[in-house]
């Protein structure tokens, strides 16, 4: 069955220090992969998108994220972290073949201290 | 562009009543769907729709429907209200419908149910 994992529920680093956030997938063959951030009381920004191509994703506010097969794994990263990246950030999975599902790992949400 | 608008924001009711949501795609956008946000859960599926049609369900009871219209806008139903339903209400609207090639989704900013 298709499934997310977000391994950290919370995560404190310090501003300007390096960021990555955790997420492994389920799925049997190659799904789409997204990253979203939320801010208290808002919507889902979607910050990057893998569908195929090049593993390496750049997306929005200076997030990038690495496909890695071998491992299931889609991993958020961010050089350097600002007071405001602090909110929750959410990896998802599509489904690319058979019944369609779009499924949220259960969040990280990233404190950063001054 | 205008992003995915959802009306109201905020909405308290009573158990036993029903709640009406509404959702604004994005323009150009025919797929909307719709998912239940609460601390315990997490983001669960509720629904799609695509030129009107009901594309995919998640599970919930019968006491959630919904349905698009013609351009596109969609509305969320809860009758019967209960205390569980108190949730956030989160509409993402995409270009091409679930399994399309390319499918991503944009949020609206939700709207905040609380049920006494």
């Amino acid at each position: 069955a298709q499934s997310v994992t977000q391994p950290d529920i919370h995560i404190t680093v310090s501003e300007g220090a390096s960021l990555e956030l955790r997420c492994n997938y389920s799925y049997g063959a190659t799904p789409y992969l997204f990253w979203y951030v939320q801010s208290p009381g808002q919507g889902l920004q979607l910050l990057l998108k893998y569908f195929s191509g090049d593993t390496l994703v750049q997306g929005i506010k200076g997030f990038e994220a690495e496909f890695k097969r071998s491992q299931s794994s889609f991993n958020l990263r961010k050089p350097s972290v600002h007071w405001s990246d602090a909110a929750e950030y959410f990896c998802a999975v599509g489904a690319t073949s058979g019944t369609y599902k779009y499924i949220f790992g259960t969040g990280t949400r990233l404190k950063v201290l001054a | 562009k205008a992003g995915v608008t959802q009306t109201p924001r905020y909405l308290i009711k009573t158990r036993g009543q029903q709640v009406t949501l509404s959702c604004s795609p994005i323009s150009g956008h025919r797929s909307v769907s719709w998912y239940q946000q609460t601390p315990g859960q997490g983001l669960q599926f509720l629904f799609e729709y695509f030129s009107e049609t009901q594309r995919n369900k998640g599970n919930f009871p019968g006491r959630f429907s919904g349905r698009q219209f013609s351009n596109s806008r969609s509305e969320m139903n809860v009758s019967t209200l209960e205390l569980g339903d108190s949730a956030l209400y989160l509409c993402a609207s995409s270009l091409v419908a679930s399994g399309g090639r390319n499918y991503e989704q944009y949020f609206g900013p939700g709207t905040r149910l609380t049920v006494t």
